[in-house]
């Protein structure tokens, strides 16, 4: 079984710019979560999604956004950026959530210039 | 909130060598789970505890559930080259939501030297 994959891999942005990163979920996994990744702050949760719908959100500003589609696969936006949103950007997928095992990709590279 | 606090924050030693890290929390958790992550990957889940005084082992891993249910403690026998990583703790994230979503230590470096 194929495992979560994010792409791209590595992103250079600009101040100001905006960006999305895509995740697919591992196949009949229905729960993706989204997490930042960075030396001082470490591993943080942005948001999770079910069934196309953002079930659970973390402390983030609303810059930060996402979606799932019908498949499963989701999306997250980030909006005027800034230096401090370079980050490692990781996906989680999971059955259903709620305790399941999470399942991470290998995570998206994001710079801000 | 719910802060885990990991250490030691890095660790070098030699192959051959136990390993022990442990990670604490003001507050009660009902799940400790251990992860490691390789430079470029995403972590990989390696143990997960369920209940307060449960020992569990995966092959030459060994994590405890603390009995406070306020930490818990990874051990690693013998090492090897690979074992050279991140280590991380998790915990789920409680509030109302019936969502689900974890916090993590700040991580343990791990460098093994042949």
């Amino acid at each position: 079984k194929a495992g979560v994959t994010q792409t791209p891999r590595y992103l250079i942005k600009t101040r100001g710019q905006q960006v999305t990163l895509s995740c697919s979920p591992i196949s009949g996994h229905r729960s993706v979560s989204w997490y930042q990744q960075t030396p001082g702050q470490g591993l943080q949760f942005l948001f999770e999604y079910f069934s196309e719908t953002q079930r659970n959100k973390g402390n983030f500003p609303g810059r930060f956004s996402g979606r799932q589609f019908s498949n499963s696969r989701s999306e997250m936006n980030v909006s005027t950026l800034e230096l401090g949103d370079s980050a490692l950007y990781l996906c989680a997928s999971s059955l259903a959530g709620r305790g399941d095992t999470q399942y991470f990709g290998p995570g998206t590279r994001l710079t801000v210039l | 909130g719910q802060q885990l606090n990991q250490s030691p924050q890095s660790m070098f030693i030699q192959e051959g060598e136990d390993v022990s890290m442990n990670c604490t929390s003001s507050s009660i958790f009902n799940t400790w789970l251990w992860y490691k992550q390789d430079p470029g990957e995403g972590p990989v889940l390696l143990i997960a505890l369920y209940k307060a005084g449960e020992l569990t082992s995966n092959g030459r891993l060994t994590a405890q559930f603390g009995i406070t249910r306020k930490d818990s403690f990874l051990n690693i026998s013998a090492s090897i080259p690979s074992d050279v990583g991140i280590y991380f703790c998790a915990g789920p994230i409680t509030n109302s939501n019936s969502g689900y979503a974890l916090n993590f230590g700040k991580g343990t470096s791990l460098l093994v030297t042949p």
